[in-house]
């Protein structure tokens, strides 16, 4: 079993529509999770970074984090074409354990108008 | 773009030549890394720095050899590459490569074609 397990897609979802983007994880000990977008051609560029367990919102993008369940997702509200993207979640455990994120690999979005 | 630079952006290269690939981060990061990053898969850690010393090294073949003479610079060596080692490599620093968790910043990658 894979340490992070994300769909690859595509997902491709009509202007305006509410889009969710899920990572299932099996190490318990992972406190921190992050969420990167990638445009093609382009570095990964950070777009969500949330502590623990609870929610995170930052205009459209919504993080969650259930540690209970190890899923994590994130919602893109209002989805334009600009956020036509690769999203991949990554996840670490910080504080005495490995401080280096475990990537999974990638959910490609298209959004189309 | 983010303040990690990369180049060459692009590079296409037979399997007995000998390039390098360069990174330079303007972030005053303490930690470095190189990724490789191939279709249908995941980021795949390669090279860590962290106050210009190597802390980790995930198996990589000996033909990929890491160099940082100080923590604002990165390469990355390549010769007798295979066919299969194309892919985008990817290069990213962070605060302080240790302690909590780390955000990092990614440069645009070089896309490297052996032929």
């Amino acid at each position: 079993q894979k340490e992070v397990e994300q769909d690859p897609g595509p997902l491709s979802v009509p202007e305006g529509a509410i889009v969710s983007l899920n990572c299932t994880y099996s190490n318990s000990a992972f406190q921190y999770f992050m969420w990167y977008r990638q445009y093609s051609r382009k570095g990964p560029e950070l777009l969500m970074y949330t502590y623990s367990s609870g929610n995170k919102e930052d205009g459209r993008f919504t993080a969650q984090v259930d540690k209970s369940s190890k899923y994590i997702s994130l919602f893109i509200r209002d989805s334009q074409p600009s956020d036509s993207a690769t999203y991949l979640c990554a996840m670490s455990e910080g504080g005495g354990g490995s401080y280096i994120p475990t990537f999974g690999r990638g959910t490609s979005l298209i959004v189309h108008p | 773009e983010t303040g990690v630079t990369q180049t060459p952006r692009h590079l296409v290269m037979g399997m007995t030549n000998k390039k390098s690939l360069k990174c330079e981060q303007h972030l005053g990061h303490n930690a470095m890394y190189w990724y490789k990053q191939s279709a249908k898969k995941p980021l795949e850690l390669m090279f860590v720095y962290s106050l210009e010393e190597r802390v980790e090294n995930n198996s990589v073949p000996s033909r990929f050899s890491p160099e940082c003479p100080n923590s604002s610079h990165l390469f990355l060596h390549l010769h007798t590459l295979q066919p299969e080692d194309s892919a985008l490599y990817l290069c990213a620093s962070s605060q302080s490569g240790g302690g909590g968790s780390e955000t990092q910043y990614f440069g645009p990658g070089t896309r490297l074609l052996v032929l």
